[in-house]
């Protein structure tokens, strides 16, 4: 099935550091969504955006709703032990019957 | 908030056999429900849409005799595994889509022996 394009697909830092992570796409999106996965869990879902352009943050993590709505970036700041997990971007295209299209996920390791 | 229930959380079956697995949206009600499937390592791909009443709709490449889905209820998912097979040995995560938006179960691993 189709995919948003993510990357990185791994990244391993030190704690402290900053994290960036995006996704693409060929298509227009309605909604974006940033969801963290720890082993054996379903996802959990950190940000949502609905509005092209629009910027929100929740606690050290902030989103913004690229403005051609192709794309979506998650940023993580000061990172600690507990952000280690995988963490997917989702999008919902109008009219898709509601269904989500996932990224491919981002690993990320935190060095303590 | 929104929360869904997934059980079981494992379970190992015999090849051949079916397995249930059961999503329930505790503290709302849910028009929509999702299932996916995810293999080690990788993203979710959705398998099904489920709307309460009506027939599931099939992702292509999904064989809909095999994985049997039933919504009954605003509340009530399952997921029916037919004649499992070691290959079917997965992942399998339900979504639940309310006012709150879209809200996982915790998933059920699957291990076909």
């Amino acid at each position: 099935g189709q995919q948003l394009n993510q990357s990185p697909q791994s990244m391993f830092i030190q704690e402290g550091e900053d994290v960036s992570m995006n996704c693409t796409s060929s298509s227009i999106f309605n909604t974006w969504l940033w969801y963290k996965q720890d082993p054996g869990e379903g996802p959990v879902l950190l940000i949502a955006l609905y509005k092209a352009g629009e910027l929100t943050s929740n606690g050290r993590l902030t989103a913004q709703f690229g403005i051609t709505r192709k794309d979506s970036f998650l940023n993580i700041s000061a990172s600690i032990p507990s952000d280690v997990g995988i963490y997917f971007c989702a999008g919902q295209k109008s009219g898709n019957t509601g269904k989500l299209i996932f990224g491919q996920g981002t690993t990320l390791q935190v060095k303590p | 908030g929104a929360v869904v229930s997934q059980h079981p959380s494992w379970v190992i079956c015999k090849s051949g056999t079916s397995v249930k697995i059961e999503c329930r949206s505790l503290d709302f009600q849910a028009t929509t429900m999702f299932w996916y499937r995810q293999f080690p390592k990788q993203s979710l791909m959705l398998m099904a849409t489920s709307n309460e009443g009506s027939k599931a709709t099939y992702e292509q490449g999904v064989e809909k005799d095999k994985f049997l889905i039933n919504h009954a209820s605003l509340t009530l998912s399952t997921l029916t595994v037919t004649s499992a097979h070691p290959e079917d040995s997965s992942f399998y995560i339900c979504s639940a889509k309310g006012n709150y938006g879209y809200t996982f179960g915790s998933g059920t691993r699957l291990t076909v022996v």
